[in-house]
């Protein structure tokens, strides 16, 4: 399985857009990015995946580079809300999730 | 859409008995689902796979005889933590997928679970 690399925390500020990098540089070819996020207490909830291209939906864009080595999760409008553990995984070849340490993102107003 | 519930929300019991977690997919249908453990501070830790007719399938160091999954149906997959012991004091998620393919994981708000 390949592994992703994030940064431990970040802050933002309310309003501003909020941009996550992840590493995953062995990703394999048939590997899919996903992103998660955990607010304190809950079952992670689905943000956004992708393979190759750019992907955006209501919550966010993910910016896959051509090598696809890594990645970022941009919060367009980030709100005090947005303020939870963000996880960048690869899936494996049986689809399964492996979960790292996430970067805890702190939204301030 | 894609709304995933897990019963009860949170449990405490006595040690040595067990205790029983569902996990329901409401609005699709959940070829597969996974099963979670997270302690606090910690991220999550995949426990076992299951198909819905199938056995499932345990990560390494995950006990089969302690943990049963059974995944009866495609909108019900059951935990049961036998034996329970204060160390299985955690917070137990499930998640489900709908082709078992590269398809998104959906995930239940959790149980969690505190042995006494």
């Amino acid at each position: 399985d390949a592994k992703t690399t994030q940064p431990p925390s970040m802050d933002c500020a309310e309003g501003r857009a909020a941009n996550l990098p992840c590493n995953h540089s062995t990703i394999s070819g048939n590997e899919y990015v996903y992103w998660y996020r955990q607010i304190h207490s809950q079952g992670p909830q689905y943000i956004i995946h992708g393979l190759k291209n750019n992907e955006t939906n209501e919550m966010a864009s993910l910016i896959i580079t051509e090598d696809r080595k890594s990645s970022t999760l941009i919060l367009p409008h980030a709100t005090l809300r947005d303020t939870a553990v963000y996880y960048c995984i690869t899936s494996s070849n049986d689809y399964k999730l492996s979960f790292g340490a996430g970067t805890t993102v702190t939204v301030r107003a | 859409g894609a709304v995933v519930s897990q019963h009860p929300s949170w449990v405490i019991c006595k040690s040595g008995t067990s205790v029983k977690i569902e996990c329901r997919s409401l609005d699709f249908q959940a070829t597969t689902m996974f099963w979670y453990r997270q302690f606090p501070k910690q991220s999550l830790m995949l426990m076992a796979t299951s198909n819905e007719g199938s056995k499932a399938t345990y990560e390494q160091g995950v006990e089969k005889d302690k943990f049963l999954i059974n995944h009866a149906s495609l909108t019900l997959s059951t935990l049961t933590v036998t034996s329970a012991h204060p160390e299985d004091s955690s917070f137990y998620i499930c998640s489900a997928s709908g082709t078992g393919g590269p398809d998104t994981q959906y995930f239940g708000p959790g149980t969690r679970l505190t042995v006494l």
